[in-house]
Formats: structure tokens, sequence, C-alpha cells
């Protein structure tokens, strides 16, 4: 079945101690993206990816870090977490660099920070 | 600041009715244009995409679209109580390629009652 797979799905932890949250497609896309999701707020990306080793700054990256060593794989760092990093994740990815390209969105990670 | 603008709802329609989602964005340059349906702790999926002037119709729904206002909206017809979710309206602004430069809009709620 064609997914993005997100891990976890919920998340507790204490500030300042690092985390990842991984993202997997096996659609072979090419482009792939984090977003964060807070009430009021709506959807805001946090970083996306073009294509292998190719990352790019959305609107809120600050606190946060990825990586693109392979296709498939973009997972989503927090190195030093704090409370207002509490949120709902979602991943995404789309097959290509084209517009029309359409989103392709995980479960979602809901990430509590004390 | 590239914006795009949802009333945030909610919006109640009776079972039956034509319900009316809409979005305005602030960039001119915007090339295409997708509204997300997102149901209550769930992620986002893609029910439409427009790039043209006018309206393009799926099944139920039909987007329009006018660049000159800046505007685009998602008509429902013979509105379901499984059709209740959270509307997002996604904007495209089209240089650099891709969904690098996808917005979202904060969402539209929408309450069909039996």
């Amino acid at each position: 079945e064609a997914q993005v797979t997100q891990n976890p799905r919920y998340l507790i932890t204490v500030t300042g101690k690092k985390l990842t949250v991984t993202c997997s497609q096996n659609m072979n896309h090419e482009y792939m993206s984090w977003y964060r999701q807070d009430p009021g707020l709506g959807l805001r990306q946090i970083y996306y990816s073009m294509n292998v080793e190719v990352t790019d700054k959305g609107d809120v990256p600050e606190g946060y870090k990825v990586s693109r060593k392979e296709k498939r794989n973009f997972p989503l760092i927090l190195e030093s977490p704090s409370p207002n990093q509490t949120s709902l994740y979602f991943c995404a990815s789309s097959l290509n660099r084209d517009d029309n390209s359409p989103l392709h969105f995980g479960n979602g990670t809901r990430l509590t920070v004390t | 600041q590239k914006e795009v603008e949802q009333n945030s709802g909610p919006l109640s329609v009776p079972e039956g009715a034509i319900a009316s989602l809409n979005c305005t964005y602030s960039d001119r340059g915007s090339q295409s244009f997708f509204w997300y349906r997102q149901y209550s702790g769930k992620s986002p999926e893609l029910i439409m995409f427009i790039y043209s002037n006018g309206d393009k119709e799926d099944g139920r729904f039909t987007a329009q679209l006018n660049k000159a206002s800046q505007y685009v909206s998602l008509l429902i017809r013979d509105s379901q109580p499984s059709d209740s979710a959270t509307y997002l309206c996604a904007v495209n602004l089209g240089y650099g390629g891709s969904q690098g430069n996808l917005i979202f809009g904060k969402g539209t709620k929408l309450s069909v009652k039996p």
C-alpha cells in the first residue's frame, strides 16, 4: 500500500532531550516536507526537500533539523526540544517538482514537550 | 508576507444543501491552488486542485478560481454529514518549483447537519 509512515504517533518528552521523528514513504517520491499544525495557526512548513541531499528551510525552521540521505526517508530532529515545539507534526511527500503533484500526508505525530 | 485567508467558521449547512467555502490569497504570482479536507484528528487529504480561471468539477465538488480577484472557492453540492470536516485551502507560489512554496490557509470548519 502506498503510504507515508511517521513514527511515533504520540511522543511526550522533556525540555532539552534530543528526539527524532521518522518519516518514510514507499512511493519513490522526490519531494518531502515537514509541517506543524497548531490551533489558530494552521499548517506551517518547517523544512522541505526536493531530492536526496537537497533540503531547504520553510516558514518555521528554528529549533529543527532534517536530513535526506535516502530518497524514502526524511527524519525530523529536535536537538533540544522546548515547550513551544509542542504541536501536531505532519510529514508529506509528492511525486516530483511539478507544482501540481499532490501532497500525500502521513498520519501525524503529536508531540508534547514538558 | 505571503498569505492565504479563510473564514475559520464554523460553517453550518443542512444536509442536501450547497456548502460554499472561500479563500483569498495575497500573491498575484500564485500558480496553482489546492483544496484539502481534514477530519478531526486525521491528516489532510487532497480533494481538488485548479490552475486556470473558471470552474473545475469533480463529482459533488466544484472548485472556482478567479485570479484577477485572487479568490478561490470550493462548492460542495448535496452536502452530507460525512462532509463535516475542516477544509484547507493551499496556494502554490509557483516559483523555485513544486510544493516548496505551498502556503496553507488556517482552514474552514464545515458542519453538515442531518
